[in-house]
């Protein structure tokens, strides 16, 4: 168990449709970081929050949003969904920011049909 | 973007053999991580890698982090048939400040041999 928390475990939902995916983080750690996975473009990083504040940006989508709140959990918001946001979504967090290893919940896997 | 080049892409193993596997880059890593995924679950920190040179063991798995900080390898030894999943190399730029998403390799899938 890596303290991670994350629900759904599993979304189906249909295109054109939002959907909320949420994580809470290791006990003390203030970093957020979101991961999509796929078969065709493997573990890609989304987006990262620290003690609130996006911190970094990866190839996220305009019709993707996070946010982290004062609690630390964070939530990824994605929106008018199309047949190809299918995958896995990973959120993964660390005690700080920078050279510190991540650790993953077990995603969340969102299927649009 | 930046790519992490992990080989082999699969392999399989007979109990008791040694694996090894390996990830290159073209640009310059400040860190590398190695994770194991099983299915239905996420990946899981094997071994973390911080210095340039750097051998760290965890158990029967060995890592280390390339001279040239542009490749790092893992090596598992004695497999056992828990041993069977996806392996996964990842690295940190320097992108100084507390930024620190991962670059993720495509992957190692390790499997029984029938």
């Amino acid at each position: 168990d890596s303290g991670v928390t994350q629900t759904p475990k599993h979304l189906i939902t249909a295109t054109g449709q939002r959907v909320t995916l949420r994580c809470s983080p290791r006990s003390g750690d203030l970093s957020v970081y979101w991961y999509q996975q796929s078969l065709d473009q493997g573990l890609q990083f989304l987006i990262q929050y620290y003690n609130g504040e996006e911190r970094a940006k990866g190839n996220i989508l305009e019709r993707f949003s996070a946010q982290q709140f004062p609690d630390l959990h964070s939530e990824l918001n994605l929106s008018s969904l199309e047949l190809g946001d299918s995958a896995l979504y990973f959120c993964a967090s660390s005690p700080g920011g920078g050279f510190q290893p991540q650790h993953f919940g077990d995603g969340t896997r969102l299927s649009i049909l | 973007g930046q790519q992490l080049n992990q080989s082999p892409q699969s392999m399989f193993i007979q109990e008791g053999e040694d694996v090894s596997m390996n990830c290159t880059s073209s640009s310059i890593f400040n860190t590398w991580l190695w994770y194991k995924q099983d299915p239905g679950e996420g990946p899981v920190l094997l071994i973390a890698l911080y210095k340039a040179g750097e051998l760290t063991s965890n158990g029967r798995l060995t890592a280390q982090f390339g001279i040239t900080r542009k490749d790092s390898f893992l090596n598992i030894s004695a497999s056992i048939p828990s041993d069977v999943g996806i392996y996964f190399c990842a690295g940190q730029l320097d992108y100084g400040g507390s930024q620190g998403n991962l670059i993720f390799g495509k992957g190692t899938k390790l499997s029984v041999k029938p």
